[in-house]
């Protein structure tokens, strides 16, 4: 079992429309998560930290479950500059470099 | 915000060539410099991690005399693909981490995209 994943989609959406990824984990020594957006031929760039108490930025909303270990990040109102991958990444502990990504799930907002 | 650098952003090469791939923190020193690799519609997998002056410690499965890192300065890690291979094309990511925050964070690179012919 793969220690991060995601659904690979793609999830083909209209503008304006809202989109929700889901992401589960497995290695419960897992402490920090976050979510990346990588568009095609690029590095990954953080999109936002994710908590157990959900934290918002603009139109995308994430949240943590740790009792089942399951992140979600939900966007709102969906750009045609949102198409792009998106990663769902996990970190250790607090004083560790060490993530472990997803695979990604692909996006396209049509217009 | 802290950036790094890689060159060449893309390269092609024969097989049985070896190719060099520099990785650069250009505003702060990098203690710990991480090198991935992504094979199309995957994850980015960690092939290894090197801190300065010392050895890279290599993932599973990962050939340490086939992917040779160097770390020799706190700005500088170069992976050398050796007698490269067709399947050894890939994207090759690096991240650079430390400065004075220490807040543990990765800074990526803009990635490598090798061919080999």
């Amino acid at each position: 079992r793969k220690e991060v994943e995601q659904d690979p989609g793609p999830f083909n959406v209209p503008e304006g429309a809202t989109v929700a990824f889901n992401c589960t984990y497995s290695n419960s020594a897992s402490q920090s998560f976050f979510w990346y957006r990588q568009d095609c031929r690029k590095e990954p760039k953080l999109l936002m930290s994710v908590y157990s108490s959900g934290n918002e930025d603009g139109r995308f909303t994430a949240q943590l479950n740790r009792a089942s270990q399951y992140i979600s990040l939900l966007i709102r109102d969906s750009k045609l500059s949102d198409s792009a991958t998106y990663l769902c990444v996990a970190k250790r502990g607090a004083g560790s470099y060490q993530l472990t990504f997803g695979k990604g799930t692909k996006l396209s907002v049509i217009p | 915000g802290a950036v790094v650098s890689q060159h060449p952003s893309r390269v092609i090469c024969k097989s049985g060539t070896s190719v060099k791939i520099e990785c650069r923190s250009l505003d702060f020193q990098a203690t710990t410099m991480f090198w991935y690799r992504q094979f199309p519609k995957q994850s980015l997998m960690l092939m290894a991690t090197s801190n300065e002056g010392s050895k890279a410690t290599y993932e599973q499965g990962v050939e340490k005399d086939k992917f040779l890192i160097n770390h020799a300065s706190l700005t500088l890690s170069t992976l050398t693909v050796t007698s490269a291979h067709p399947e050894d094309s890939s994207f090759y990511i690096c991240s650079a981490g430390g400065g004075e925050s220490a807040s543990y964070e990765q800074y990526f690179g803009p990635g490598t995209r090798l061919t080999v012919t």
